[in-house]
């Protein structure tokens, strides 16, 4: 099985703050990863797809990179609606696994 | 606007059964590829089952094998998962979500139902 490793697991950011998470995969996943936002009792919310294309509808704020292995979400500017968990995923194998989250809290 | 719905959901002893369904409200149909996904109480995401659209192809993940079942009927737009020999460690929100792609993302998602194994 792919793992998917995420960090940091908390992360504690100001309102305008440049926000990085990081997914490493234990193999290769060719590009087959998703960002997924959730907020406190709700379900999950795709933001990227396919490493870094970006849903429809999400803001351009929101960004993803990275390749084989290494894996990064990056949100510009944060803003107060984005206080929230974050999830990466991977879609390479039929068996998806997920990064173990990171939670923005308010600094 | 896309809507899946879970129910099902409750409370059941250790080694009950459960059976969950998700509807999709979407006036055409898609038959796109579906999953389940749990997140126990305060933890994080668990990719649980996936079946692609015409059914025919089913996965699960280790933790649920032999005990989960995934299936659809598509002529009810309905997607279910029977759950069986349950444990205390089953206890979770499952959510279902759709996937444009075999394996996919997961594009929608459902509300999620609880499932308490007490």
């Amino acid at each position: 099985d792919i793992q998917m490793t995420q960090s940091p697991s908390t992360l504690s950011a100001s309102v305008g703050d440049r926000v990085t998470i990081t997914c490493r995969a234990s193999q290769t996943i060719n590009n087959y990863l998703a960002w997924y936002q959730q907020k406190p009792g709700k379900a999950p919310k795709l933001l990227i797809h396919r490493a870094s294309t970006l849903e429809s509808g999400v803001p351009s704020r929101f960004s993803g990179s990275g390749s084989e292995t290494e894996f990064t979400l990056t949100i510009s500017s944060l803003q107060p609606d984005d206080f929230a968990s974050y999830y990466c995923h991977q879609y390479n194998t039929y068996s998806g696994t997920f990064g173990q989250g990171t939670k923005v809290e308010i600094k | 606007e896309v809507q899946l719905v879970e129910s099902g959901g409750g409370l059941v002893q250790p080694g009950g059964s459960l059976r969950l369904s998700c509807t999709d409200s979407r006036i055409t149909l898609n038959n796109y590829a579906m999953a389940w996904v749990r997140q126990a109480p305060g933890k994080g995401l668990e990719w649980v089952s996936g079946i692609s659209g015409s059914g025919g192809r089913t996965y699960y993940a280790d933790s649920v094998e032999g005990r989960f079942t995934i299936s659809r009927d598509n002529s009810k737009r309905t997607l279910y998962l029977q759950m069986n020999s349950l444990r205390a460690e089953d206890t979770a929100t499952y959510y279902c979500a759709d996937q444009k792609g075999f394996p996919g993302s997961l594009d929608n998602w459902g509300q999620g139902t609880l499932v308490t194994v007490s």
